[in-house]
């Protein structure tokens, strides 16, 4: 099975616009869809991004996702981040019979 | 707006086992296609198993296979997880997720609150 690699951290201001990577190791990322979840502290996780670059209802839209073939990686964008955009966020896709997340980002805002 | 609530974690004995539930509001389990999702504490998110009822498919990540069985308790409407031979790193938190069908495939769109399971002896 594939795996997908996240940053471990990534640190931004508010205001600014931060990008999350999720590269696959092995076959193409846009073979199957991308997911992106939110986790805020203490909480569950929620969807924002499905398909590779679909909003889920509510989801505001500072939130954008994007797939690049060339480095074989999706990606997550919010702009003008917020202190509460401050979370743990994870990418998932699918093989055969199987879903995979990546390991995780956690988002500073400060 | 749909509800998922799991229940049924607690401390259980290596090699024991447990049956998690899920019970959600404003849809039918027998219609629906559901995932399990652990995170293990301080880690990430680990996918355990999906479920789609009407088609009695179900798919386990390898670290549960054969351990592990979803089914559904159609009289209650309740989503649940049996689970055996329990060891150490199966501590986690466990949560139900409801799956929709977008364009290409099932996609996570709803999250339930979680259940905390902890294997120790």
């Amino acid at each position: 099975n594939f795996v997908l690699t996240q940053p471990h951290s990534v640190s931004e201001s508010p205001g600014k616009t931060a990008i999350i990577s999720c590269t696959r190791s092995i076959g193409s990322i846009a073979s199957n869809s991308v997911q992106w979840f939110q986790q805020r502290p203490g909480s569950s996780p929620t969807t924002l991004i499905y398909e590779n670059d679909r909003r889920l209802s509510g989801v505001p839209d500072r939130f954008s996702g994007s797939i690049d073939s060339s480095s074989n990686s999706a990606s997550l964008t919010i702009s003008g981040l917020e202190t509460e955009d401050e979370a743990d966020y994870y990418c998932q896709s699918y093989g055969v019979s199987s879903w995979v997340f990546g390991g995780g980002t956690k988002l500073t805002v400060l | 707006q749909v509800q998922l609530v799991e229940s049924g974690g607690g401390v259980v004995q290596p090699g024991g086992s447990l049956t998690l539930s899920c019970a959600a509001s404003k849809i039918t389990f027998s219609n629906s296609a559901v995932h399990w999702v652990r995170q293990a504490p301080g880690k990430g998110l680990e996918w355990v198993a999906f479920f789609r009822s009407f088609s009695n498919n179900k798919y386990y990540a390898d670290s549960v296979k054969g351990r592990f069985s979803v089914s559904i308790d159609s009289s209650t409407n309740t989503l649940l997880l049996h689970m055996s031979s329990l060891r150490a790193e199966d501590t986690a938190v466990y949560y139900c997720a409801k799956a929709d069908y977008g364009a290409t495939y099932y996609y996570i769109d709803v999250w339930g609150k979680g259940t905390s399971v902890t294997v120790s002896s």
